[in-house]
């Protein structure tokens, strides 16, 4: 277990639909990760918060979009969903915003778009 | 642009020999490297990771990962598998943005390893 918790564990929508995703990270960790992983496009890094403000962007879709809360917890929003979508998101979380910090990840969410 | 490669896909090997897996990656400095686990159903594992200094880093579960600059490579090995290793491993490499600290990780598609009795 390392201490990540994400939830729903699966997700099952329709096309068009809106979903959110929730991160809980590890206690005391400021950094929050969002990965995509597909049979397509394999571990797709998507955006890091750190502390509240996003640090870092990767291949993030302009339908979806993330935030972090004060509690550190964040959030995932899919919306205008496609079939493509469907995959695992994973959330990782760190002590720090950088490198040298472990990321730890989560179970993942499985979200399916029929 | 910066990338990662993983060439293969799939390994089998029998319990008890040795493995290695591949890495290389496209960049013009040295990237902070790592190796990841992900077994059936959970999310990934940080194996070991390079930043500097000895080429040689040593893991947990016994694995162990050589960076050599002049082939861009750093590959995973274990001098001895068991069954419980069969997963899918990732490398990962963190691209260096500038003196900003970034945790953008780029992942390799992996290879599934599979073990034999």
């Amino acid at each position: 277990d390392s201490g990540v918790t994400q939830t729903p564990k699966h997700l099952i929508t329709a096309t068009g639909q809106r979903v959110t995703l929730r991160c809980s990270p590890r206690s005391g960790d400021l950094s929050v990760y969002w990965y995509q992983q597909s049979l397509d496009q394999g571990l797709q890094f998507l955006i890091q918060y750190y502390n509240g403000e996003e640090r870092a962007k990767g291949n993030i879709l302009e339908r979806f979009s993330a935030q972090q809360f004060p509690d550190l917890h964040s959030e995932l929003n899919l919306s205008s969903l496609e079939l493509g979508d469907s995959a695992l998101y994973f959330c990782a979380s760190s002590p720090g915003g950088g490198f040298i910090d472990e990321q730890y990840f989560g179970p993942g969410t499985r979200l399916t778009v029929t | 642009a910066q990338s990662v490669t993983q060439p293969d896909i799939h390994i089998t090997v029998s319990e008890g020999a040795s493995l290695e897996l591949r890495c290389n990656y496209s960049y013009g400095a040295t990237p902070y490297l790592f190796w990841y686990v992900q077994s059936p159903g959970q999310g990934l594992q940080l194996l070991l990771k390079y930043f500097s200094g000895d080429t040689l880093v040593q893991g947990i579960k016994g694995f162990e990962a050589e960076f050599k600059r002049s082939q861009s490579s750093f590959n995973l090995r274990k001098p001895s598998v068991h069954w419980s290793d069969a997963a899918e491993y990732f490398c990962a490499v963190g691209f260096n943005a500038g003196g900003t600290s970034y945790g953008k990780l780029t992942f390799g598609q992996g290879t599934i390893l599979t073990v034999h009795p």
